[in-house]
């Protein structure tokens, strides 16, 4: 079967780094995507890597290795506000995105 | 804002009664996707349409039943819900469905709650 794992949840200092891991077994793969969700928000879109490398984006930064089945989404700099949960989703062979269950992460003072 | 509208934002209905979601975006995407979120587990994929027409039916119990009359506008028809059912029901949207690297534009969501 399919599945993605990710810890369920993380707690980090403000000002410091954490790094969220996440695995997958899929048949197929057309890419690996980060979403950011706030408590009674929408998702939103974070990041997405289809090749095996580090994609930076400010303050955050996603990595892929296709052969080991494992991303991390590592963020930096940490605010209050990003204080939510973090999703990772692997788009399969039909391109059908196949989730993990979310990271919350609890950012502390 | 996301240019993805979902109503209501809550709804609480008995398991007789008959309701419906509605979702419209306003990005001129081709894809639109129900998804039911529940607590602690991941997103599922209910339905997907891909210009008007549904291309994914993730085994989802006739009781819930989806409409899309155009590309901006998605529905999701409920009736004889079960308790269980109750969970945050997400539209999103996409430029395609068979695009590898579209990004996913979701709704705010619509916090059902089934007595």
């Amino acid at each position: 079967g399919q599945n993605i794992d990710q810890p369920t949840e993380m707690t980090a200092t403000e000002g410091a780094i954490v790094q969220i891991n996440c695995t997958y077994q899929t048949s197929g793969f057309n890419g690996l995507f980060w979403y950011q969700q706030h408590a009674g928000e929408a998702p939103t879109f974070l990041s997405y890597n289809v090749l095996d490398g580090l994609e930076e984006k400010g303050r955050f930064s996603s990595f892929l290795s296709r052969s080991k089945g494992y991303s991390y989404l590592l963020l930096k700099e940490l605010q209050m506000k990003d204080s939510a949960s973090y999703l990772c989703a692997v788009s399969d062979s039909n391109y059908q995105l196949i989730w993990g269950a979310g990271t919350k992460l609890i950012i502390k003072p | 804002e996301t240019g993805v509208t979902q109503t209501p934002r809550h709804l609480v209905m008995g398991m007789t009664n008959k309701k419906s979601l509605k979702c419209e975006q306003h990005l001129g995407h081709n894809a639109m996707y129900w998804y039911k979120q529940s607590a602690k587990k991941p997103l599922e994929l209910m339905f997907v349409y891909s210009l008007e027409e549904r291309v994914e039916n993730n085994s989802v119990p006739s009781r819930f039943s989806p409409e899309c009359p155009n590309s901006s506008h998605l529905f999701l028809h409920l009736h004889t819900l079960q308790p269980e059912d109750s969970a945050l029901y997400l539209c999103a949207s996409s430029q395609t469905f068979e695009g590898p690297s579209y990004e996913q534009y979701f709704g705010p969501g619509t916090r059902l709650t089934v007595t």
